[in-house]
């Protein structure tokens, strides 16, 4: 969808372990989000960018970092991993003509 | 607060109609969401309505905004086996974010 790829698809973690996340698009978004999804549950929002340089919080960003260095990259960070950051991990684009977001194909994280 | 909420489950016979049910806070919030999620699939893009719409219709899919409730609906018609998921109701803020707000999913099951 809307040319966003994440890499990786899968991880399995030790706590106290770090990793990073990546989301990249093809196309000229200056928006882009990452937000989690826990059973049960819908997405919330951990981080966001809107444009090259810069982050912003979102709902949940405790025990993440980001970073979006490059305008077709957003990075999202693990520095010592906990079990309640076991989730899949959804990178988002944004806002369509309508503000409509497309997202990626997650990445399922399982922390031990 | 902003907040979105869904019931959880519903089960439809094939070829039934399904209606699934949400609302939600934010009165500014200008455009509401269907998204559909297939078991460990990434979120689909189904349908949106404009907040000065009170339906939409798209194929099978018609969507009823009541504004002085905030009540959101989505209506499948002639169900299919294959339109068994879960399916998020989201709403925009309307902030600096444009972020999305997710209610918890109704998961839909259709039997045969």
């Amino acid at each position: 969808n809307a040319g966003v790829t994440q890499t990786p698809k899968f991880r399995v973690l030790k706590t106290g372990q770090s990793m990073t996340l990546l989301c990249a698009q093809d196309m000229n978004h200056e928006y882009m989000y990452w937000y989690r999804q826990d059973p049960g549950m819908g997405l919330r929002l951990i981080h966001y960018s809107v444009g090259e340089g810069t982050t912003a919080k979102g709902e949940v960003p405790d025990g993440y970092n980001v970073s979006r260095l490059k305008k077709q990259n957003f990075l999202l960070g693990l520095e010592s991993a906990a079990p309640s950051q076991t989730s899949v991990y959804f990178c988002g684009l944004p806002p369509g003509t309508s503000y409509e977001q497309y997202f990626g194909p997650g990445t399922r994280l399982t922390v031990t | 607060g902003e907040d979105v909420e869904q019931s959880l489950f519903l089960s439809v016979r094939e070829g039934d109609s399904s209606v699934i049910n949400c609302t939600y806070t934010d009165s500014s919030s200008t455009y509401l969401y269907w998204y559909k999620q297939e078991p460990g699939a990434g979120l689909q893009l189904l349908t949106y309505i404009f907040s000065n719409m009170d339906m939409k219709q798209d194929q099978r899919l018609t969507v009823l905004l009541n504004k002085k409730d905030k009540h959101l609906s989505l209506r499948i018609a002639d169900t299919q086996t294959g339109d068994s998921a879960i399916y998020f109701c989201a709403e925009i803020a309307m902030d600096s974010s444009y972020k999305l707000i997710f209610g918890s999913g109704t998961r839909l099951l259709v039997r045969p």
